[in-house]
């Protein structure tokens, strides 16, 4: 039974651009949340989806949305990258999104 | 003041040591999350309690709800258990985690 994953592991970008993450939930899992992590700080949450829909958000600007699909995929899509955008972004995927959290190995964006 | 406090922010222990780590919240809250990350980001999560208390082999997990606190045991600490371990809450009909900043422990042979 495959965990949580995330793609690209590693991704390299510069000022103004956009980026797209993309998160696999763990089998039987419906709800993915998105997490931004800084260095040496906790994460931090971005979002949560749930049938198709963003559920809860948290203080992040409107430069940062999501998508989740059909299957519970989910997309996380940051325009205009900032250099302080630059960090590990984690996604967890729970079943019904109070239960224990799974989590992804995450994607580590260095915004030059 | 974040609202998920943990101390110490740094520990080093010798193998075979009891490790504490604590963990105190302002916020009413559903569920508390005791994680832990490796170097090189993957998180696991160890536990989940909303009351009481909780044992995984070497680990212990204890909530006191009305002091708002948790803690975190390890017994017979080992190298492997070097890591960053972090407390997140859930509060009431929230559906988002709120992290504190994370223990660094180093645990040496």
């Amino acid at each position: 039974d495959a965990g949580v994953t995330q793609s690209p592991t590693h991704l390299i970008k510069t000022r103004g651009q956009q980026v797209t993450l993309r998160c696999s939930p763990k089998s039987g899992h419906d709800t993915v949340s998105w997490y931004q992590q800084a260095l040496g700080q906790g994460p931090q949450f971005i979002f949560q989806y749930y049938e198709e829909e963003e559920r809860q958000r948290g203080n992040f600007p409107d430069r940062f949305s999501g998508h989740q699909f059909p299957n519970y995929s989910s997309e996380l899509n940051v325009n205009a990258l900032l250099l302080g955008d630059s960090a590990l972004y984690l996604c967890a995927s729970s079943d019904g999104g109070t239960g224990t959290q799974y989590f992804g190995p995450g994607t580590r964006l260095l915004v030059l | 003041k974040n609202e998920v406090e943990q101390s110490p922010q740094n520990l080093t222990a010798q193998e075979g040591e009891f490790i504490t780590i604590n963990c105190s919240y302002s916020v009413g809250i559903s569920a508390l999350h005791w994680l832990q990350q490796h170097p090189g980001g993957g998180i696991v999560s160890l536990f989940m309690l909303s009351s009481g208390k909780k044992k995984h082999g070497r680990l212990i997990a204890t909530i006191n709800i009305q002091e708002k606190h948790s803690s975190l045991h390890i017994t017979a600490s080992h190298p492997r258990d070097s890591a960053v371990y972090i407390c997140a809450v859930r509060g009431g009909s929230n559906y988002k985690l709120t992290f504190g900043k994370g223990t660094l422990l180093t645990v040496n042979p």
